[in-house]
């Protein structure tokens, strides 16, 4: 157990449609990432936050949007969902801000879009 | 560049032989180099990682290379047992934009009884 719970762990919903994914990470870590992993990809680095503030953006579609609240949870938000938005999407914490120490992952949230 | 090329996309082993897998990176800064071990249904964990002030760096039956002037890095499994059946991903930490890890493809390793 890495101590990064993510829910739902699956979440079944049609084209058009809009999601939330919830994160929240280690006690005691500031920054949390997330990851989108498709069908036999890599993982693809969405963003990151630190103690509430965006950190760093990767290949984040505007239709998707983030947030980390000062409890440090954090919310994914993916809006007007399409087929190939279909992936699992993990969260992962660590305690520092700038990416130079171990990455805590969940075990991810599946999202189908049908 | 943000790019982490990694090869092979699959592998299989005998068991009790040994495993590389091998990445490239394009960022000249970057300067930490992270392993994760991903088993089904879970979420990757990382089980080595290397600086850019060290070229090789060994736990147990696994270790890493690094070559910083052909920005390429490996991950060497000796000894392979059952349950190093796993996907690996390398990743490197770039500096394009801001500080971020970035992730291999992933290499699928399978051991052979």
């Amino acid at each position: 157990d890495s101590g990064v719970t993510q829910t739902p762990k699956h979440l079944i919903t049609a084209t058009g449609q809009r999601v939330t994914l919830r994160c929240s990470p280690r006690s005691g870590d500031l920054s949390v990432y997330w990851y989108q992993q498709s069908l036999d990809q890599g993982l693809q680095f969405l963003i990151q936050y630190y103690n509430g503030e965006e950190r760093a953006k990767g290949n984040i579609l505007e239709r998707f949007s983030a947030q980390q609240f000062p409890d440090l949870h954090s919310e994914l938000n993916l809006s007007s969902l399409e087929l190939g938005d279909s992936a699992l999407y993990f969260c992962a914490s660590s305690v520092e801000q700038g990416s130079t120490g171990e990455l805590f992952f969940g075990e991810g949230s599946r999202l189908t879009v049908l | 560049g943000e790019n982490v090329e990694q090869h092979p996309s699959t592998l299989s082993v005998q068991e009790g032989d040994s495993a590389v897998i091998k990445c490239t990176y394009s960022d000249s800064a970057s300067n930490y180099f992270p392993w994760y071990k991903q088993e089904l249904g879970k979420g990757p964990q990382l089980i080595i990682d290397i600086r850019s002030n060290v070229g090789e760096k060994k736990d147990q039956r696994i270790a890493v290379t690094l070559n910083k002037t052909a920005k390429h890095f490996s991950l060497h499994i000796t000894e392979t047992q059952p349950e190093d059946s796993a996907v690996y991903f390398c990743a490197a930490r770039v500096y394009s934009s801001a500080s971020k890890i970035i992730f291999g493809s992933g290499t699928r390793l399978s051991i052979r009884p």
